[in-house]
């Protein structure tokens, strides 16, 4: 069964980094993800898609201060000099034939 | 721009019927995968159907499988969701969402329209 776990909190401090964790179940982890950023009373946006050999594409107007990487069953997305405004939810997302799945979300606090 | 509108959220009483409407503009619909995914109060993402560019392919979640319809009008650039026999556990905030052919990825979302079954 095609699951993504996430944890459900994370923070950091204003200015540092963070780098938070999508895992694939197993038999999964050749998959690709994308990772999806909800803030505070808004619709998700699209951040970036993360593949199985770590590479990644990102959306449109996704600043370089975001970045993701894959180790085995793990993508990660990491966001450096950290802003109020990256406060939000994250999701990471992937797919099958006749399914799409969602991690339950990620909450990252900047302190 | 790319824009995806929905609209037809309502309050509608449990066995209710309520349909959901998604009008895109700014690209090329019929070049897109295009999905609906749904949000519970307080609650993460969950996916709730998909529909292939020229309506023939489609999926639902299990949670929806039987009671809700997806349909495309590719001559109206429009994404519609059917739901019947409603409950409470349907309340969430409807995303319309669309998905690249090319990268298999959501890439971009409406803003949403709130669905709440309730007596």
């Amino acid at each position: 069964q095609l699951v993504l776990t996430q944890p459900p909190s994370a923070s950091a401090s204003l200015g540092a980094s963070v780098k938070l964790t999508c895992t694939l179940s197993s038999g999964h982890s050749s998959y690709a993800i994308a990772w999806h950023q909800q803030q505070p009373e808004k619709g998700p946006r699209y951040l970036m898609r993360v593949n199985s050999d770590g590479s990644h594409s990102k959306g449109d107007g996704i600043p370089d201060r975001f970045s993701g990487s894959t180790s085995g069953a793990e993508r990660y997305l990491t966001i450096s000099s950290l802003q109020s405004d990256d406060e939000a939810v994250y999701y990471c997302h992937t797919w099958g034939t006749g399914i799409r799945v969602f991690g339950g979300g990620t909450k990252l606090t900047v302190l | 721009q790319v824009q995806l509108v929905e609209s037809g959220g309502d309050l509608v009483m449990p066995g209710g019927s309520l349909r959901l409407s998604c009008a895109a503009s700014g690209f090329t619909f019929t070049d897109y995968y295009m999905n609906w995914v749904r949000q519970a109060p307080g609650k993460g993402l969950e996916w709730v159907s998909y529909i292939s560019r020229g309506g023939n392919t489609i999926y639902y979640g299990d949670s929806v499988k039987g009671r809700f319809t997806i349909s495309r009008d590719n001559a109206k650039n429009s994404l519609y969701l059917q739901m019947n026999s409603l409950r409470a556990e349907d309340t969430a905030v409807y995303y319309c969402a669309r998905e690249s052919v090319d990268t298999s990825v959501v890439d971009y979302w409406g803003q949403g329209t709130l669905v709440t079954v309730s007596s």
